[in-house]
């Protein structure tokens, strides 16, 4: 089954405004990723946290990590219409047999309106 | 570099056909999978495999197949293509576990 679950499933913001995007997990992890997917096209990497870091930044983006909640938080301030796109977190599991695989949730589609 | 490359981008099916999804790397990565991608479903794993000979079953396995026998390559194999079979499919590569992923253009496959 998949492991994260992002929240909420769509986002509607005017240009200027930030966008919060939550994911949850459920086991336990080694590191968290954040994707960017423009329609139709492939996935892009946007930023990884490990599981012994609570917070990064790359640019406007910035992503929280909470492993006792097993959640994280990906923010995009000062939103652009070029940011709307599906986001989408991925976990690499920490034990057994799934140690070799990244699992992805089902998304969160963010609609910037200019 | 060309990074992640999958062909055909776009291809139609008949129900019982078979046929081979390409996916090459030109990056060295030792790990490769392959997803799908449905509407509401988010990616699921098919099969993955992390180096030239060795796979594994992802998520969704059934009706698929794989081999590795180079580090480039890693081909899907639909054996006998059903309609549920209809979907977009990623393939991916890393250099190993716990470090990003590089993502193809996806192929459109239909199934009627």
């Amino acid at each position: 089954s998949q492991q994260g679950e992002e929240d909420p499933q769509a986002l509607s913001i005017q240009e200027g405004e930030n966008a919060t995007m939550n994911c949850s997990y459920k086991t336990s992890i080694n590191n968290l990723q954040w994707y960017r997917q423009n329609s139709g096209r492939g996935l892009v990497h946007l930023i990884l946290i490990r599981s012994n870091e609570r917070e990064k930044h790359s640019g406007r983006l910035r992503v929280t990590l909470d492993t006792s909640k097993k959640s994280s938080s990906l923010l995009i301030t000062a939103s652009r219409a070029a940011d709307t796109a599906s986001y989408f977190c991925a976990t690499d599991a920490n034990s057994g047999g799934s140690n070799y695989k990244l699992t992805f949730g089902k998304g969160t589609l963010l609609t910037v309106n200019p | 570099n060309a990074g992640v490359t999958q062909t055909p981008k776009f291809q139609v099916l008949k129900t019982g056909q078979s046929m081979t999804l390409q996916c090459a790397q030109d990056m060295n990565h030792e790990y490769m999978s392959w997803y799908r991608q449905d509407p509401g479903m988010g990616l699921r794993l098919i099969h993955y495999s992390v180096g030239a000979g060795i796979t594994d079953q992802g998520e969704v396995p059934n009706g698929y197949n794989v081999s590795r026998s180079t580090t480039e390559d890693f081909p899907l194999r639909l054996l006998s293509a059903a309609p549920s079979q209809t979907s977009v499919y990623f393939c991916a590569s890393r250099t190993r576990r716990n470090t990003e992923a590089f993502f193809g253009q996806g192929t459109r496959l239909t199934v009627v």
